[in-house]
């Protein structure tokens, strides 16, 4: 069965330091990928996607992910945090089929950030 | 323009009664999806709608919840006889028609049982 894996369910980082959010994922097929982040009483909103072609792919808020089929990973990184992006953070598989793209959600990943 | 919309925000009811979520898309975005979001399961798929009909079900937990879809725009999800452990954020997306893309979140619906 599909599945999504976030090992990290909190992770603590200094304004200013690198971030790195692990995502694993099992699926047969090419997966469609993606990252979202959730502030507090806010929706989901899309960081990045990847479908195909250039395994590094860049988002918005200077967010980058890497997709590796060897190790069935898409990590999300970011060089330098800033206070703002304390939320928490949903990696997710797109079960693409039949026209629609059923997500498949990580447990999620809650972001702290020391000033 | 205008977001994927869901009310209420918050909804308390007690062990027993019904309920009614409702969800506004974007406009033009014929693709629909409800999710739930729980603290022992996390984000869950409930149902897709494309137009007016609802080819997956297959994530509605039992025949406690329906859902339809009206004038392909509006989206109603319906909890019937609520239990306690029905208490979850339910969360709606939109996405233009058949699209392997980006589906937009609403707000989400806070539901606690009591």
């Amino acid at each position: 069965a599909q599945s999504v894996t976030q090992p990290d369910i909190h992770i603590t980082v200094s304004e200013g330091a690198s971030l790195e959010l692990r995502c694993n994922y099992s699926y047969g097929a090419t997966p469609y990928l993606f990252w979202y982040v959730q502030s507090p009483g806010q929706g989901l909103q899309l960081l990045l996607k990847y479908f195909s072609g250039d395994t590094l792919v860049q988002g918005i808020k200077g967010f980058e992910a890497e997709f590796k089929r060897s190790q069935s990973s898409f990590n999300l990184r970011k060089p330098s945090v800033h206070w703002s992006d304390a939320a928490e953070y949903f990696c997710a598989v797109g079960l693409f089929s039949g026209g629609y793209n059923k997500l498949i959600f990580g447990a999620g990943t809650r972001l702290a950030v020391h000033p | 323009g205008a977001g994927v919309s869901q009310s209420p925000s918050n909804k308390v009811t007690e062990k027993g009664k019904d309920v009614e979520l409702r969800c506004d898309p974007i406009s033009g975005h014929t693709a629909l999806y409800w999710y739930r979001q729980s603290l022992g399961q996390g984000l869950e798929f409930l149902i897709y709608f494309q137009g007016n009909s609802a080819p997956d079900k297959s994530g509605l937990p039992s025949d406690r919840f329906s859902a339809e879809r009206t004038g392909g725009s509006v989206s109603t999800l319906t909890i019937q006889r609520t239990q306690q452990e029905d208490s979850a954020v339910y969360l709606c997306a939109s996405s233009p028609e058949r699209t392997s893309g980006e589906q937009f979140f609403g707000p989400g619906t806070r539901l606690t049982v009591l």
